[in-house]
């Protein structure tokens, strides 16, 4: 079957933009996870969503957001872009959030670039 | 989270076994250990997973100890493509959520 699908797998932005991702789940998954990959910080968790709800949020700023729709594709949208937000956003799915029983599957990312 | 701690970097040739160390001396009792590696300009990918006992699948082995405050992933044959970063893990209940370190960068010489 499909893996996880991301969209665009490349874009390039400027400094103040705001820019959306899009991710599509393995069919038959509820659960939807972000995380953010910088060579400075590494694999950063950034949100969980479950059946449209936001599970789990980490430890970034208000300017990212995300959100979940009913067919459980998620998108995540970055706010007054800023030149440290160039990285690369992974998206994760899983059946159901089943937390440390299961495993995730990732996407091979979208890279942006921030100029 | 429990912390893990795991060195930066290893090395093997290819066809040999690889052993990755991880420490997780934090440990609860109902803590799963997992593995996920990541690939050159790939996602991270799940390896295994286990509690208490040694587990085997199609891509490695992991061996916990005992007391359960290390544990061990084992790959029998190294191969090239094997060349990554693997991540030790103890993931949260009910949560996808996961704390990644910075976990140990394999390379496999021919």
């Amino acid at each position: 079957k499909a893996g996880v699908t991301q969209t665009p797998r490349y874009l390039i932005k400027t400094r103040g933009q705001q820019v959306t991702l899009s991710c599509s789940p393995i069919s038959g998954h509820r659960s939807v996870s972000w995380y953010q990959q910088t060579p400075g910080q590494g694999l950063q968790f950034l949100f969980e969503y479950f059946s449209e709800t936001q599970r789990n949020k980490g430890n970034f700023p208000g300017r990212f957001s995300g959100r979940q729709f009913s067919n459980s594709r998620s998108e995540m949208n970055v706010s007054t872009l800023e030149l440290g937000d160039s990285a690369l956003y992974l998206c994760a799915s899983s059946l159901v959030g089943q937390g440390p029983t299961g495993e995730l599957f990732f996407g091979e990312g979208s890279r942006l670039t921030v100029l | 989270d429990a912390k893990t701690t795991q060195p930066n970097s290893m090395e093997s040739n290819e066809e040999e076994p690889v052993h990755l160390p991880c420490n997780h001396s934090t440990i609860s009792g109902t803590d799963y250990i997992h593995w996920y590696r990541q690939l050159p300009s790939q996602g991270p990918e799940y390896v295994i997973h286990g509690l208490t006992s040694n587990v085997n699948n199609r891509m490695a082995s992991l061996a916990i100890a005992e007391d359960r405050k290390s544990s061990t992933l084992i790959l029998h044959r190294a191969t090239l493509r094997d060349a990554a970063v693997y991540y030790c893990i103890l993931p949260s209940y009910n949560t996808d959520k996961l704390i990644f370190g910075t976990g140990t960068r394999l390379q496999v010489f021919p």
